[in-house]
């Protein structure tokens, strides 16, 4: 089956730094990726979809200048958490779909669990 | 966004038992649905999925039902086990994926 790795699978870091998060297609071309934000105990709330070579499509609400998302690949999707807030510790997941539009499942990556001191 | 909400945010069944886990859409153009499993600290996992010209699926132990005319949507879980305790969500795809609030199924052994 179709598989996304995203890594890294747990990162710390201090307030006011960046952090990247990779998410890579490994068998398949992803021509949507998306990103997926998880509180504990609460469901995936969409950030932003992104498509190989063009600009991300931000949810309503989410900062695109302090979540920048990188697609230059059809097989790896960057997500950049910029100047980190203990705030913006949570669980961040991305997923990828090999075909545009209707009708295909996405493959989830196993999360990064990112933590700001 | 659409909003894809579930009815029982937990629930517990006894190790054998058949389990039924439920799903209210609101968009009614929405024409894919799929089920999702979640175990702690990992990504979703698909299960299954459903176009809109079905009203059943089957799978290996599992059923979804899509019943548009009220838009919902059920999984059931026949002769559940202990491994399958985790946290389902349902999602409606359109050009996005939105995932309802989940619910957390546990296994009594």
């Amino acid at each position: 089956g179709a598989v996304v790795s995203q890594h890294p699978s747990r990162v710390i870091c201090k307030s006011g730094t960046s952090v990247k998060i990779e998410c890579r297609s490994l068998d398949f071309q992803a021509t949507t990726m998306f990103w997926y934000r998880q509180f504990p105990k609460q469901s995936l709330m969409l950030m932003a979809t992104s498509n190989e070579g063009s600009k991300a499509t931000y949810e309503q609400g989410v900062e695109k200048d302090k979540f920048l998302i990188n697609h230059a690949s059809l097989t790896l999707s960057t997500l950049t958490v910029t100047s980190a807030h203990p705030e913006d510790s949570s669980f961040y997941i991305c997923s990828a779909s090999g075909r545009r539009g209707y009708n295909s499942p996405l493959h989830f990556g196993n999360g990064t669990r990112l933590t700001v001191t | 966004g659409e909003s894809v909400g579930l009815h029982l945010p937990t629930l517990s069944v006894q190790e054998g038992d058949n389990s039924i886990i439920n799903c209210a859409y609101s968009n009614s153009a929405s024409d894919y649905f799929i089920w999702y499993k979640q175990e702690s600290g990992k990504g979703p996992q698909f299960i299954i999925d459903i176009r809109s010209n079905m009203d059943k699926r089957q799978g290996q132990r599992v059923t979804v039902l899509l019943n548009k005319t009220v838009k919902h949507l059920s999984l059931q879980i026949a002769a559940t086990q202990p491994g399958d305790s985790a946290v389902y969500f349902c999602a409606e795809n359109s050009d996005q994926f939105y995932f309802g609030t989940g619910t957390s199924l546990t296994v009594i052994p």
